[in-house]
């Protein structure tokens, strides 16, 4: 069974910080991605990596950057966090060219005071 | 124009009925469609996939998919109160890239 681990499930930090959010899969998938979920928003994907050190933006990754320097890692960073990054983030991981048999990890809800 | 839209719900029905999940799309070239189920409080977990127009059948899940009309819908026969969740429609264009609805909140009552 695919494990996709996100390092927090609830995350409160502070107006200015840089805040790090890990995610870490155990089935050697190739594609992972970063969405963040709000309230009649749906899914909106922050960033994608198809491959170590490759990076794609997706729809909303201002005020965000990503780290893929190993295969089974994918960092999400917030620069200086603002109130309006206050979420939840899902961390996904998919094989090959398989972007929509996609496996969630467990979510990380963030607040920024 | 949103490029993957549902209907928010909620969608309430009896225990026992057929629940109908619609979702629409905007890109022509999107190839592959998929339902995600969300449970309260979980992340989502994949159940059904299609990608040629028609009908795909698992279980008590039918996926209809209409690229003429740019329609994708999901049929739950004999709902039961388990299946109460939010379900989110999801399209991939070109295999490389991927869109979700906002989902739809469906309700089983028993």
């Amino acid at each position: 069974d695919v494990k996709v681990t996100q390092s927090s499930r609830y995350l409160v930090k502070r107006t200015g910080e840089k805040v790090f959010l890990e995610c870490v899969q155990d089935m050697d998938h190739e594609n992972m991605f970063w969405y963040r979920q709000d309230p009649g928003l749906g899914l909106r994907l922050i960033y994608f990596s198809y491959d170590v050190k490759m990076k794609e933006k997706g729809d909303i990754p201002e005020g965000y950057s990503v780290s893929r320097e190993k295969k089974e890692r994918f960092s999400l960073i917030l620069e200086s966090a603002s109130t309006n990054q206050t979420s939840m983030y899902l961390c996904a991981s998919s094989p090959g060219q398989d972007l929509g048999s996609q496996h969630f990890g467990d979510g990380t809800r963030l607040s920024i005071l | 124009q949103k490029e993957v839209e549902q209907n928010s719900g909620p969608l309430s029905v009896p225990e026992g009925a057929i629940a109908s999940l619609n979702c629409t799309y905007s890109d022509r070239v999107s190839q592959s469609f998929f339902w995600y189920r969300q449970y309260s409080g979980k992340s989502p977990e994949l159940i059904m996939s299609i990608y040629s127009n028609g009908d795909k059948e698992d279980g008590r899940f039918t996926a209809q998919l209409n690229k003429a009309s740019q329609y994708v819908s999901l049929l739950i026969r004999d709902s039961q109160p388990s299946d109460s969740a939010t379900y989110l429609c999801a399209v991939s264009i070109n295999n490389n890239d991927m869109r979700f609805g906002a989902g739809t909140r469906l309700t089983v009552k028993p």
